[in-house]
């Protein structure tokens, strides 16, 4: 059975502290998906990124970049220079299988406060 | 763009009334996920539909069912409401060139009294 786990329950830090989200993650398929999702005070799911089972390049957009380890089964998320308006809930989700149409197992999250 | 647009958005009921939710996918989206979010929880994977069948099915009660229409939109119905059922209830849409990637509506937030 697929398992997220996002051991961090709250994070707070400082504005312009850079900070790290992390994620492990448990599946028996050899091709899945993993996905951060921000959710804001308003309750909104906003989509972060996507990444699939074969692509382990990490990214980066902007402020927030993404370090994918197969070896280690963790999706980890920093955010650079941390501003007020990142304060939010972050999950983490794994969808297994590659015909789409999988529903997403979510971490239990993390909230982030970033205070001025 | 056009969004994932769910109605109502919030919704106050009594214990043991009915609810149903309503889900309106991004054009031309197969897939329709149903999920609740309770306070303080990650969201929790109900039930999908693709292609208006039922695709997939999670932690979703007896006392809920849900559909796919002809026109893609889905209702989620909810009877014998309990306190317990109070969360934010999300619904997405995927389609085939978006492979996993779940554009999820805004949500409704159901208060059961």
């Amino acid at each position: 059975a697929q398992k997220v786990t996002q051991a961090q329950t709250e994070i707070s830090v400082v504005e312009k502290e850079d900070v790290t989200l992390d994620c492990v993650y448990e599946t028996r398929d050899t091709t899945y998906y993993l996905f951060w999702y921000k959710q804001p005070p308003s309750g909104e799911l906003v989509f972060l990124i996507r990444r699939n089972s074969f692509d382990e390049q990490n990214e980066i957009s902007g402020r927030y970049s993404w370090n994918f380890q197969k070896s280690t089964s963790s999706f980890n998320f920093t955010i650079t220079a941390s501003q007020v308006v990142d304060s939010a809930v972050y999950f983490c989700a794994l969808s297994e299988g590659g015909t789409g149409r999988r529903a997403l197992t979510f971490g239990s999250g993390t909230r982030l406060q970033v205070q001025p | 763009a056009a969004g994932v647009i769910q109605s109502p958005r919030h919704l106050i009921k009594e214990k043991r009334e009915t609810a149903t939710l309503k889900c309106y996918p991004i054009p031309r989206h197969d897939t329709v996920y149903w999920y609740q979010q309770g306070p303080g929880q990650d969201p929790q994977f109900l039930i999908s539909f693709y292609e208006k069948m039922q695709s997939d099915k999670g932690s979703i009660p007896d006392r809920f069912s849900a559909q796919q229409f002809s026109d893609y939109h889905s209702e989620l119905n909810m009877s014998s409401l309990e306190l317990g059922d109070s969360a934010l209830y999300f619904c997405a849409s995927s389609s085939r060139s978006s492979y996993n990637e779940q554009f999820f509506g805004p949500g409704t937030r159901l208060t059961v009294l």
